[in-house]
């Protein structure tokens, strides 16, 4: 059962205009949330993380928005850049007893800037 | 970035062979993470490693054999591997615990298993 999903393989937008990564949860343990980027041949980079307290953190060009009653998360990349074309992953991990940070992730959408 | 290193980047192994997989962090951290990435898979997680010690197993098959001899080093070993079992392998690192830890990740080896 995949606790963690990302229901659109890819995603394409144009190069200047908004792209939004979206994501969905079933775990309402999880309580902590991460996006990380993957490009070809290489390991996934961290991108940005919210914690359940939160609802919206931002960093530069990045906003991750988090709705805990419908459990989506989103990213909102703005502007698109070229550079942005990667896999994004988002991840999630829940309060335990096992203290293990241990991370749970989606499958990937696949996303095209096109110039 | 060099936070979080794997060697060999590439490997092509017979099923008879016996190989390892190196990861190796700077970063000061003390948990440390096999995960395994299979074509249209999410990212799925083999062991996890705190403070030198396995605290978890998520059910992976005895020929996959991992060892931590320090909180910088990380290793996993090969031994009569299947086709199957070809995929890209990535170790993670974090300061371990509950909830809030981000996790770096190396580059990942690409093994193929002839």
């Amino acid at each position: 059962d995949q606790q963690v999903k990302q229901n659109s393989p890819s995603l394409s937008v144009q190069e200047g205009r908004i792209s939004i990564l979206n994501c969905d949860y079933t775990n309402s343990m999880f309580d902590y949330f991460l996006w990380y980027k993957k490009y070809p041949a290489e390991g996934p980079t961290f991108l940005i993380s919210i914690s359940s307290i939160k609802d919206k953190n931002e960093d530069g060009r990045f906003t991750v928005f988090l709705n805990k009653s419908a459990k989506h998360l989103s990213l909102h990349i703005v502007p698109s850049q070229p550079g942005d074309s990667a896999v994004y992953f988002c991840a999630a991990s829940a309060k335990g007893s096992s203290n293990t940070g241990k991370l749970i992730f989606g499958q990937g959408t696949t996303l095209q800037v096109k110039p | 970035e060099t936070g979080v290193t794997q060697t060999p980047r590439h490997l092509v192994m017979g099923m008879t062979n016996k190989k390892s997989l190196k990861c190796e962090q700077h970063l000061g951290h003390n948990a440390m993470y096999w995960y395994k990435q299979s074509a249209k898979k999410p990212l799925e997680l083999m062991f996890v490693y705190s403070l030198e010690e396995r605290v978890e197993n998520n059910s992976v098959p005895s020929r996959f054999s991992p060892e931590c001899p320090n909180s910088s080093h990380l290793f996993l070993h090969l031994h009569t591997l299947q086709p199957e079992d070809s995929a890209l392998y990535l170790c993670a690192s974090g300061r371990g615990g509950v909830g809030t830890d981000t996790q770096y990740f190396g580059p990942g080896t690409r093994l193929t298993v002839l």
